[in-house]
């Protein structure tokens, strides 16, 4: 099916690096979010945009960015990588504002 | 903001039974209640959801009850599958925007 589709699927960087995550949601829907998923744990949230956007930011420092382009993709940016940033990240998308959420495959990032 | 706990964090049944995981939840705004089943190394999936104004959902042989007053809400399987085999998400939304809170996830395991 034509789900939420993420790029890359594995991704190994080095402390200090930046590295930019890509989402595309199902087509048709306006809102996507960003979640961090740490091994053994559930998943976080980062951000929401709706409509490019934000709507609601969770408790990441500034080091982690997002944007929504008029085509509703979206990308999540991580400047100045850190170890403790070795984590799965999710993307979902929705139909609107406040609905069920469809998640991505993610992308799992390592940070050395 | 809200707090989300999940037990138990692992479980084991035999093949048949049924299985049961709790979830709690502290704040009185979240209204939207979802369920996700994880595979290893695969997206978190949609299994089933309930809204904060009605206490049951069934889909086949996965339902859902929720307890506004006390806060909680719980996954019931039965007849379980070697295919159930997973770990298992709760979640708890505002209506305010798609700020998900989770737990900590129920590793099910369904012995043959």
């Amino acid at each position: 099916d034509a789900g939420v589709t993420q790029s890359p699927t594995h991704l190994i960087k080095t402390r200090g690096q930046h590295v930019t995550l890509r989402c595309s949601p199902i087509s048709g829907h306006k809102s996507v979010s960003w979640y961090q998923q740490v091994l053994g744990q559930g998943p976080q949230f980062i951000f929401q945009y709706y409509e490019k956007e934000e709507r609601g930011r969770g408790n990441f420092p500034d080091r982690f960015s997002a944007r929504q382009f008029p085509n509703y993709s979206s990308e999540l940016n991580v400047n100045a990588l850190l170890l403790g940033d070795s984590a799965l990240y999710l993307c979902a998308s929705s139909l609107g504002q406040v609905e069920k959420l469809f998640f991505g495959s993610g992308t799992q990032l390592s940070v050395l | 903001g809200e707090n989300v706990e999940q037990h138990p964090s692992t479980l084991s049944v035999q093949e048949g039974d049924s299985a049961v995981i709790k979830c709690t939840y502290s704040d009185s705004a979240s209204n939207y209640f979802p369920w996700y089943k994880q595979e290893l190394g695969k997206r978190p999936q949609l299994i089933i959801d309930i809204r904060s104004n009605v206490g049951e959902k069934k889909d086949q042989r996965i339902a859902v009850t929720l307890n506004k007053t006390a806060k909680h809400f719980s996954l019931h399987i039965t007849e379980t599958q070697p295919e159930d085999s997973a770990v298992y998400f709760c979640a708890a939304s505002p209506n305010t925007g798609n700020q998900f809170y989770f737990g900590t996830g129920t590793s099910l395991t369904v012995i043959p």
